[in-house]
């Protein structure tokens, strides 16, 4: 009874370079979340998402950050052209499907991505 | 706008202490209430969670919350605090019905033994 997996765990970049971060819900999960963490702050939304759908993303910046969650495969995070302040936790998040209980988020173990 | 507070950033008590930590939130709609806990090392765990019904909500470990829709909180407590409850505890609320997660900036809570 696998929970969230979220690979790699750490994640060493240089800027300019990309990031792409990997999400897999829990087993029967058809929506996914992703959150960032940056050092002394709380975990901020960023995107929302159902399999092939991006339902919101207002917490997603405008520019380099992109997200998806194909038919098959995990949900990536991927982010283009670093730079050093692109550097946090990275967590993600899954839910049953809406009407099948209560909206509860299982949070995976998060990806630390550092920035050099 | 919505948000969330945590009034303590960082709280230190022995072992055998209670423990009381605000969550305050606005907004005037229905919320969804959680409290997250995070132990060194390790992913987000959630200790109890409130959607309707009694506001008074147990959790896992001896934890429990009380919901006061009048002073829009929802503080977490523990009577007696042992020195594995070190970690970080965030609030969270869901406005409104929507999916994502609004979280507080979260209580170090450090118990020593």
């Amino acid at each position: 009874n696998a929970g969230v997996m979220q690979n790699p765990r750490h994640l060493v970049r240089r800027r300019g370079q990309e990031a792409r971060l990997r999400c897999s819900p829990m087993k029967g999960h058809s929506h996914v979340y992703w959150y960032r963490q940056l050092p002394e702050e709380g975990l901020k939304f960023m995107v929302y998402l159902q399999k092939e759908n991006i339902i919101d993303e207002s917490g997603m910046p405008k520019e380099r950050f992109s997200a998806e969650f194909p038919k098959e495969g995990p949900s990536i995070l991927r982010i283009q052209q670093v730079v050093r302040g692109d550097s946090a936790a990275y967590f993600c998040a899954s839910s049953p499907t809406i009407g099948q209980g209560e909206n509860i988020q299982y949070f995976g173990a998060g990806t630390r991505l550092s920035v050099l | 706008a919505q948000s969330v507070s945590q009034h303590n950033h960082h709280v230190i008590l022995s072992e055998a202490a209670s423990l009381e930590l605000g969550c305050n939130y606005s907004y005037g709609g229905t919320v969804n209430l959680f409290w997250y806990v995070q132990y060194p090392g390790q992913h987000l765990q959630l200790l109890l969670k409130y959607f309707s019904g009694d506001p008074l909500v147990k959790g896992i470990k001896g934890f429990e919350a009380e919901f006061i829709k009048s002073k829009f909180s929802f503080n977490l407590r523990k009577p007696s605090v042992q020195w594995s409850d070190t970690a970080e505890y965030f609030c969270a609320v869901i406005f409104g019905g929507y999916q994502k997660v609004t979280f507080g900036i979260g209580t170090k809570l450090q118990v020593i033994p």
